[in-house]
């Protein structure tokens, strides 16, 4: 069993580029979570997809940022237009069910520079 | 809305050592799921210890156990017989069992330096 894998580790963009990360969930699992982390600072909530269905997005910046979790293939985390501000840890997690109680299965994350 | 504080931003213990690393939360749930999770310089977000509300046994891992005050919300990780490997960030984080929410909700973490 890989675990959570997420790739790539290292995207550095330019500002008003598109970031395109990508995140796939252990096998069997069906319910993928985004995090950021901004530096010195703990994991925020982003949001939480099902196969083909946004769940909860109510960590979503309302503008440039997108997820998907298609029937085929990785969970895709889209920014567009990338900002300084955008620069940080992205997350990946994922479980087998909602309100896993063993928590989730985290990948080793994307850092996004931007410059 | 739940919030998780972790008021020690960086802590440091020689090895061998025992040391205690704080969290408290607020939240109105009375069902929910509280963890700890260390994360080392390569990153990777690893669950150390998990808590149930409902249980009053405090869980224990080996050398790492809980001291969870549920009226207090207070969920204070130990680590006894600290080693080197254990030098993370060590983040706290809570869940609640109702709804269709599922996510985690982390506190900012506390940097913990384990020296010889």
């Amino acid at each position: 069993n890989a675990g959570v894998m997420q790739n790539p580790r290292h995207l550095v963009r330019r500002r008003g580029q598109e970031a395109r990360l990508r995140c796939s969930p252990m096998k069997g699992h069906s319910h993928v979570y985004w995090y950021r982390q901004l530096p010195e600072e703990g994991l925020k909530f982003m949001v939480y997809l099902q196969k083909e269905n946004i769940i909860d997005e109510s960590g979503m910046p309302k503008e440039r940022f997108s997820a998907e979790f298609p029937k085929e293939g990785p969970s895709i985390l889209r920014i567009q237009q990338v900002v300084r501000g955008d620069s940080a840890a992205y997350f990946c997690a994922s479980s087998p069910q909602a309100m896993e109680p063993y928590g989730y299965t985290f990948g080793s994350g994307t850092r996004l520079t931007v410059v | 809305a739940q919030t998780v504080t972790q008021s020690q931003p960086e802590m440091s213990v020689q090895e061998a050592e025992t040391v205690t690393l704080s969290c408290t939360y607020d939240t109105s749930e009375s069902n929910y799921y509280l963890f700890w999770y260390k994360q080392p310089p390569s990153r990777q977000m690893i669950l150390v210890i998990r808590q149930e509300a409902y249980k009053q046994q405090n869980a224990t891992e080996n050398r790492f156990s809980v001291n969870f005050q549920k009226a207090a919300k207070s969920f204070s990780l130990k680590i006894s017989d600290s080693q080197l490997g254990d030098t993370a960030m060590y983040f706290c984080a809570f869940m609640k069992r109702t709804g269709t929410a599922s996510k985690l909700t982390f506190g900012t973490g506390t940097r913990l330096q384990v020296t010889l």
